[in-house]
């Protein structure tokens, strides 16, 4: 079965703090990986997303880093703010599939001020 | 920006009820989707749509069946409800890629108890 395992389960973070999220996949098809991020009460909503060709985007705050060899990925917060705290999905799907996708299981980050 | 809504946030119903769970999307987006989330769990794909009429079971579809009439409406049934189908169910959508993938948009969810 298909599957992405992500690590911390919750993590809870310092303002200021960097946030580090984990995750591993096993189906070398994987060839997108995007995070989301899911605020009390709203749908998760598209964070950031990488191809396995670049081991590294960055937007604003956001990173994510990939290593393919290991068939892991990471999401990096920098400087982590009290509105950063949601609960963050990694994800993997194949490129011109179905758009399916499958999910890890969340880690809810709490940034204390 | 595209807008995912679903019928209702919050919804109370009984054992062996058939209920339904409807969502719209008002951008013309081929793929629409319904997972159920539950703590510790993650996001869970019950049913997957790729065109009208068109379906696919995702990966725990017991119990659940679904229904795209027309291409902005996708709806979720639970055919018999039971306990264990009470959760926060969340419908989302997006465009089919043409060689790269597209992000889905998700609705706020139903949180749907079954007693």
């Amino acid at each position: 079965q298909q599957q992405v395992k992500q690590s911390p389960q919750s993590l809870i973070v310092q303002k200021g703090g960097i946030s580090i999220i984990n995750c591993a996949y096993e189906n070398t098809a994987f060839d997108y990986f995007p995070w989301y991020q899911q605020f009390p009460g709203k749908g998760p909503a598209l964070l950031i997303a990488i191809r396995p060709d670049v081991s590294e985007k960055k937007e604003g705050r956001f990173t994510i880093s990939f290593n393919k060899s290991a068939k892991q990925f990471s999401l990096h917060i920098m400087d982590s703010q009290p509105g950063d705290s949601a609960t963050y999905f990694c994800a993997a799907s194949v490129q011109g599939g179905s758009e399916k996708l499958v999910f890890g299981k969340g880690t809810k980050l709490t940034v204390n001020p | 920006d595209v807008k995912v809504t679903q019928s209702s946030r919050y919804l109370v119903k009984r054992t062996g009820e058939k209920v339904f769970l409807e969502c719209v999307q008002d951008m013309d987006h081929e793929n629409m989707f319904w997972y159920r989330q539950d703590p510790g769990l993650g996001l869970r794909l019950i049913y997957f749509s790729y065109d009208v009429k068109m379906k696919e079971k995702g990966d725990i579809p017991e119990g659940y069946s679904v229904s795209r009439e027309k291409k902005e409406r996708f709806s979720l049934i639970l055919e018999s409800a039971s306990t264990n189908q009470t959760s926060m169910y969340l419908c989302a959508s997006t465009k089919t890629g043409q060689g790269s993938n597209q992000p889905q948009h998700f609705g706020d969810g139903t949180r749907l108890s079954i007693l």
